[in-house]
């Protein structure tokens, strides 16, 4: 059974329509990640939420939010979409921020902006 | 924070063992070594991660230098579903990254039937 369920699998949207995608998880863990994978090219983080407190990456733009309304939800918001902005967006989970800890990768969803 | 150099791809024919190197000789003594793979289309995947000891599981061995700057994913039988591209990492060390996964270009292994 998925433990982290991503929707929607694939999302079209036009240039500048806001969008959402969603992650839910099963596991209840603590930690919520949100990837952007670019074609041909590796994972990349976004930010993530150890419990209710979130963490931005430096370089992460400011067009993208996320939301955690509780332990199992967890949202991304692209305020402004643009073409550089089509990629694959990956949600994980863990129960713990160590290096220890073990990540459960969602399917992912696929956003095409045009 | 720890980086990590893995060969670009790698080939392997099915039913024979596969052995996936990494070097990370800035490594630090509480750096543990992670593994993940990833299928076509699929999100990634965890494989093995341990810290000095050399580690088992169903999908793979996990084989760490004495010295802990270098390892070695072991396949024992590769089969057509293990190709994919495969990550070695280590969660970042410190600050506000602590624990988390930054990913490299990892190695894509291509298994000829």
């Amino acid at each position: 059974d998925a433990m982290v369920i991503q929707n929607p699998r694939y999302q079209v949207t036009q240039f500048g329509k806001p969008v959402t995608l969603s992650c839910s998880q099963t596991l209840n863990h603590n930690v919520m990640y949100w990837y952007q994978q670019k074609s041909s090219q590796a994972p990349k983080l976004l930010f993530h939420y150890y419990d209710k407190d979130f963490n931005n990456e430096a370089d992460t733009p400011d067009n993208f939010q996320s939301r955690r309304p509780n332990t199992s939800f967890c949202f991304l918001d692209i305020r402004s979409p643009g073409l550089g902005d089509t990629a694959m967006y990956l949600c994980a989970t863990s129960r713990i921020l160590t290096g220890a800890g073990e990540l459960f990768f969602g399917e992912g969803s696929r956003l095409t902006v045009l | 924070d720890a980086k990590t150099t893995q060969p670009n791809s790698m080939e392997s024919n099915e039913e024979e063992p596969v052995h996936l190197p990494c070097n990370h000789s800035t490594i630090s003594g509480t750096d543990y070594i992670h593994w993940y793979r990833q299928l076509p289309s699929q999100g990634p995947e965890y494989v093995i991660h341990g810290l000095t000891s050399n580690v088992n599981n169903r999908m793979a061995s996990l084989a760490i230098a004495e010295d802990r700057k270098s390892s070695t994913l072991i396949l024992h039988r590769a089969t057509l579903r293990d190709a994919a591209v495969y990550y070695c990492i280590l969660p970042n060390a410190g600050g506000t990254s602590y624990g988390k996964l930054t990913f490299g270009q990892g190695t894509i292994l291509t298994v000829h039937p």
